[in-house]
């Protein structure tokens, strides 16, 4: 059974710092990744989707690279900003196609 | 604008009296789906849809009932709400294996009393 892990569970950073979120799954067998932010309260809004034949993607100050031998993901957040503050969530989809798996999140808190 | 929309957003009711939740989407996508997210459980997934008239459980789809009669809406329906399904919906479609990709709804907050 797919299982998505998110380490670290919160993070506090001062503005400006370059940080790295951490996804792992343990089921190589995925169509695809896709990082999302969420705002409390609020709904998911779709950051980078990496396909399972890609390494990584990029928009903007985001980075995310998918390794799926190893079962791994990161999200790479250039120069934080306060506005950057929010529950990060990693989510696969399976080959199956019916099901995707969501990460339990990473809330990130970028202080001024 | 391409999007996923949920009504009610907000709602707060009773045990016992039936409710729905509308999930209307204008992408033209085959694939539909609901979760719940409850803090410390993350978010999980109710039902789903492949198709028109194509419906399957997901994780915890005890106490819901969904249909699917045409391919832009996909209802949530509670036919006895209780205290346990308190809980933040959110509805999502995606674009099928051409990229894969997840497009949620803002959400709809459930309180049952």
């Amino acid at each position: 059974k797919q299982e998505v892990t998110q380490i670290p569970a919160a993070l506090s950073v001062p503005e400006g710092e370059n940080l790295v979120l951490n996804c792992s799954f343990t089921d190589s067998a995925i169509y695809n990744l896709q990082w999302f932010r969420q705002d409390p309260g609020k709904g998911l809004t779709s950051l980078l989707l990496i396909q399972s034949s890609q390494r990584e993607q990029t928009s903007g100050r985001l980075n995310a690279s998918l390794d799926k031998s190893s079962g791994r993901s990161t999200l790479y957040i250039a120069a934080s900003q306060p506005g950057d503050s929010a529950t990060y969530l990693c989510a696969v989809l399976e080959t199956s196609y019916d099901k995707v798996i969501f990460g339990p999140g990473t809330s990130l808190s970028v202080i001024p | 604008e391409a999007q996923v929309t949920q009504n009610p957003r907000y709602l707060i009711t009773v045990t016992g009296k039936k409710l729905t939740v509308t999930c209307s989407q204008n992408m033209n996508h085959e694939y539909m789906s609901w979760y719940r997210q409850d803090p410390g459980l993350g978010l999980r997934q109710i039902y789903y849809s492949m198709n028109v008239e194509v419906t399957d459980k997901g994780d915890v789809p005890e106490g819901y009932k969904v249909s699917r009669k045409e391919k832009r809406n996909f209802p949530l329906i509670l036919e006895s709400p209780s205290p346990n399904q308190t809980s933040l919906y959110f509805c999502a479609s995606w674009t099928g294996l051409n990229t894969g990709e997840l497009f949620f709804g803002e959400g709809s907050r459930l309180t049952v009393l």
